[in-house]
């Protein structure tokens, strides 16, 4: 049971190239989740889906694209890369996505756009 | 709006001696309220979670929150600190009215002294 897994780990993009992040989670739950974390801003929310075939945009949205793959895998796009999107990008899951859910974590992408 | 305050972006403990983090929130809603973990270069761990039941709450490793509702309030503490503790620890609140998002603290960093 691998939990929530998360490729690559590290990447180095020069501005305006691109890329997808991907991530899996084997514990059959229905919401993921994408967040980045900046230095002294905690996580933030980038997008969500609250179930399979669905997607919403979170509290930072901007310069991402989603695709719900299927109801283990949730991607994360970048179509034109900006040194502002510089950060770690982490993967969670919940099997319900109700306030009182815990979130699982995947072990997290550090991303450098030069 | 909700929102979550961590009043030290920075704690120092020797070794066996207690460990308080502090956290305050504000929320217009009945809150859940969750503290996790996250160590170096890994994915974030939930502790313990709130969730309108009992008001102390304990959780793994011999980490308990105590949720004040009067003062607005989910301190972290525990009794004896040890070296594996040193981390980044998160404070996070989620609303309680069918809008599962959760907001983030911006952490607090404890170091353990040995």
């Amino acid at each position: 049971n691998a939990g929530v897994t998360q490729t690559p780990k590290f990447q180095v993009l020069k501005t305006g190239q691109s890329m997808t992040l991907q991530c899996a989670q084997d514990m059959n739950h229905n919401s993921m989740y994408w967040y980045r974390q900046d230095p002294g801003m905690g996580l933030r929310l980038i997008y969500y889906s609250a179930s399979e075939g669905t997607t919403d945009k979170g509290e930072v949205p901007n310069g991402y694209n989603v695709s719900r793959l299927n109801k283990r895998e949730f991607s994360l796009r970048l179509e034109s890369a900006a040194p502002s999107q510089t950060s770690v990008y982490f993967c969670a899951s919940s099997e319900y996505g109700g306030q009182t859910d815990t979130q699982y974590f995947g072990p997290g992408t550090r991303l450098t756009v030069l | 709006a909700q929102s979550v305050t961590q009043l030290d972006s920075h704690v120092s403990v020797s070794e066996g001696t207690p460990v308080l983090l502090r956290c305050n929130y504000s929320s217009s809603y009945s809150p859940s309220l969750f503290w996790y973990v996250q160590h170096p270069n890994k994915g974030l761990q939930l502790l313990l979670k709130y969730t309108s039941a009992a008001t102390l709450v304990k959780g793994i490793n011999g980490f308990e929150a105590e949720f004040k509702k009067s003062e607005t309030s989910f301190h972290l503490t525990k009794p004896s600190a040890h070296m594996s503790d040193a981390a980044e620890y998160f404070c996070v609140v989620s609303r309680s009215d069918g809008n599962e998002k959760l907001t983030f603290g911006t952490g607090t960093r404890l170091t353990i002294i040995p």
